[in-house]
Formats: structure tokens, C-alpha cells, sequence
């Protein structure tokens, strides 16, 4: 059945290390979205993409990188210039011109 | 600054009474309203969208109404149930945004048996 999956569910590094979030989606959907969610905030967007090769920073970009090499998949690293990476972490998709956004179930990164 | 403001935190209601969930926004320029539910460590689902030549939009039990003078959208649940207990966030977005969506803070509501 069709959806976005996100993993692992949990994720935990260290201080100073890169890590990148998975995100597959198989909705056939072009635009992808990676959002943070903190305790007590809604949810900021990070990047998203609306097609393949192409991706713009949201509100909260620093410390962030992504890439958008297939329409399936739109990974996120978490850099360690990102100064409180510890949060939960969603990815959206949604079709072309619509902006009813699906979203996966999340990744939960701690940083320690 | 905060374009979509959901400034009461949380709302505890009785089983069977209704919930109305309060969404103000301040950015004149958005033109289609949603409303996302969700549960502890879950991604957020759709629930219920309003375009802002409506001013009123209904499914089932949950219904959506439209003040655009005013700024503000409200998201009625009647009845309410033990299952509805869930963060409920709303979002913005308007024409040339590229589909972005602004988001709420969430409310969290809580249905009492």
C-alpha cells in the first residue's frame, strides 16, 4: 500500500556527527517537505523540493542538508553545525499544485 | 512573527459535548485553510480543509468555518469522542506559496469519558 515511510523511528548520536534521515515515498507524489517539531512549537519547515534536482531552504535551514536525486526519496542530514538538533523530525509529500500534504511517521533524533 | 496562531494550548471536554478548536492568522494573503491531527510520536493526518471562498466546510462530525474578515477559523467536532484526544494543528497557505504550509502551534484536546 501506498505511503511515506521514515527510519529508523529513533535515532541517537553523538555530539559533532552527521546523520541522515531516510525518507521513501511511493504516493508518486513531485513536492517533498522535512519539518522539526519541538516541544510545544508546530511544525517548521526545514527544505523541500518540488521536483527531482531541486530542492530551496525553509525557515529553519541551517545547520541542514538535503538532496532530491530520485522522486522517491528526499534524505536529510543533520549537520553538525546544527547548534539543537534534538527533536522530532517529519517528512511530507504531497502532488503538484496541492498543498494537502501527507506525512510520514516520524523521526525521533537525540543528540547527546 | 507567527502567521498562524493557535493561542489557547489546550481544551478538555466531556464525551458528547462539542469541541471548538480556534485558529487566527494574520497573513491576508492566505486563501486555503487545513486542519491536521495527531497523535503522540505519529506524523500528523488530514483532517479537513476550507478554501476562502467558503466560508464553512463539513465531513462527518468535524466542521470548519471561515471568518475572513476577522481572520479566523474554527474547527467544531460534535460529538466529541475519547478517540478525538489528539494535538490538532492549523495551517495556512495561499496561491504562489508553492504549496508551503505555515503551521499552528497545536492545540492539545483532551475528551473526558
Amino acid at each position: 500500500d501506498g505511503g511515506i515511510t521514515q527510519s529508523p523511528k529513533y535515532l541517537f548520536r553523538k555530539e559533532g556527527q552527521n546523520v541522515t534521515l531516510s525518507c521513501e515515498q511511493n504516493l508518486n507524489h513531485d513536492a517533498m517537505y522535512w519539518y522539526r517539531q519541538d516541544p510545544g512549537q508546530g511544525l517548521r519547515l526545514i527544505y523541500y523540493s518540488q521536483i527531482v534536482n531541486d530542492f530551496q531552504k525553509g525557515d529553519i535551514a541551517e545547520g541542514y542538508s538535503v538532496s532530491r536525486e530520485k522522486k522517491e526519496s528526499f534524505p536529510l542530514t543533520v549537520t553538525s553545525a546544527q547548534k539543537n538538533p534534538t527533536a522530532f523530525y517529519l517528512c511530507a509529500s504531497s502532488m503538484r499544485q496541492s498543498v494537502e500534504q501527507y506525512f510520514g511517521p516520524g523521526t525521533r533524533l537525540t543528540v547527546t | 512573527d507567527q502567521q498562524v496562531k493557535q493561542n489557547s494550548p489546550s481544551l478538555s471536554v466531556q464525551e458528547g459535548r462539542i469541541s471548538i478548536l480556534n485558529c487566527d492568522y494574520t497573513n491576508s494573503m492566505f486563501d486555503y485553510f487545513l486542519w491536521y491531527k495527531k497523535y503522540p510520536a505519529e506524523g500528523p493526518t488530514f483532517l479537513i480543509s476550507i478554501s476562502s471562498i467558503k466560508d464553512k466546510n463539513e465531513d462527518g462530525r468535524f466542521t470548519v468555518f471561515l471568518n475572513k474578515s476577522a481572520k479566523h477559523l474554527s474547527l467544531h467536532i460534535v460529538p466529541s469522542q475519547p478517540g478525538d484526544s489528539a494535538v490538532y494543528f492549523c495551517a495556512a497557505s495561499y496561491t504562489g506559496a508553492n504549496s508551503k504550509l505555515t503551521f499552528g502551534k497545536g492545540i492539545t484536546l483532551s475528551v473526558r469519558p
